[in-house]
């Protein structure tokens, strides 16, 4: 069964520092999407992306953060200068006809700012 | 204002009982989505079921079953029969509008324990 898949699972970085969280969506999906979760709370929107434009971007996505499809393949997300407040768990999604409709997940990327 | 509520914080249960997981929702849209999500230990989000809100119609899936009620704003979860691999934070979303990009905005999540 196709599936989402991210990469690293777990990432561990110093205050500042740039990092990139890389997913692989679903082979025919064309709506992609990041959430994040701090430790014991809620999924939080972040941004979602179709037709390599952002489509919405909730508030917590600010400048640091930037979204990109490099190919056909990866979609990735780049926070430039990373806080200790950007600790959490990061979830791809994607969704073959975007909207309403089902997103898939990916299993996550823990980052650890340090 | 959107909204989920998922009041219940952690549910404890002995296997093969029955348990009911509580969502209630705001929306001032008359087109919405609510959906659950499965996160197991392992940490990934597994979807379940997705509902809209023109749907009232009672969904069942082997041991799951979803109650949507319009007039109470709620999407409650069922398990019937609950096993230890329920175990999980089980999480209630919404998205609204016809024209949604995608975003899902969901509830604080429910953790179920289920003891052997």
């Amino acid at each position: 069964e196709p599936e989402v898949t991210q990469t690293p699972s777990h990432q561990v970085t110093q205050m500042g520092q740039e990092v990139i969280l890389r997913c692989v969506p679903i082979s025919n999906h064309l709506y992609f999407y990041w959430y994040r979760q701090i430790l014991g709370q809620k999924v939080e929107f972040l941004v979602s992306f179709y037709n390599n434009e952002i489509s919405e971007k909730s508030e917590i996505f600010d400048d640091q953060f930037s979204v990109e499809r490099p190919d056909g393949s990866n979609f990735t997300l780049k926070i430039r200068s990373t806080k200790l407040e950007d600790s959490a768990m990061y979830f791809c999604a994607s969704s073959e006809r975007g909207g309403n409709n089902e997103q898939f997940f990916g299993p996550g990327t823990r980052l650890t700012v340090l | 204002a959107q909204k989920v509520t998922q009041a219940q914080t952690e549910i404890s249960v002995v296997e093969k009982e029955d348990v009911t997981l509580d969502c209630v929702y705001e929306t001032r849209d008359t087109t919405y989505y609510l959906f659950w999500y499965k996160q197991p230990p392992s940490g990934e989000l597994v979807f379940l079921i997705r509902r809209n809100s023109f749907d009232e119609q009672n969904e069942i899936s082997g041991r799951y079953s979803w109650n949507f009620q319009k007039s109470t704003s709620s999407f409650n979860f069922t398990i019937t029969a609950s096993q230890v691999v329920d175990s999980a934070v089980y999480f209630c979303a919404l998205s609204e509008g016809a024209g949604n990009t995608g975003k899902l905005i969901f509830g604080q999540g429910t953790t179920l324990q289920v003891k052997p």
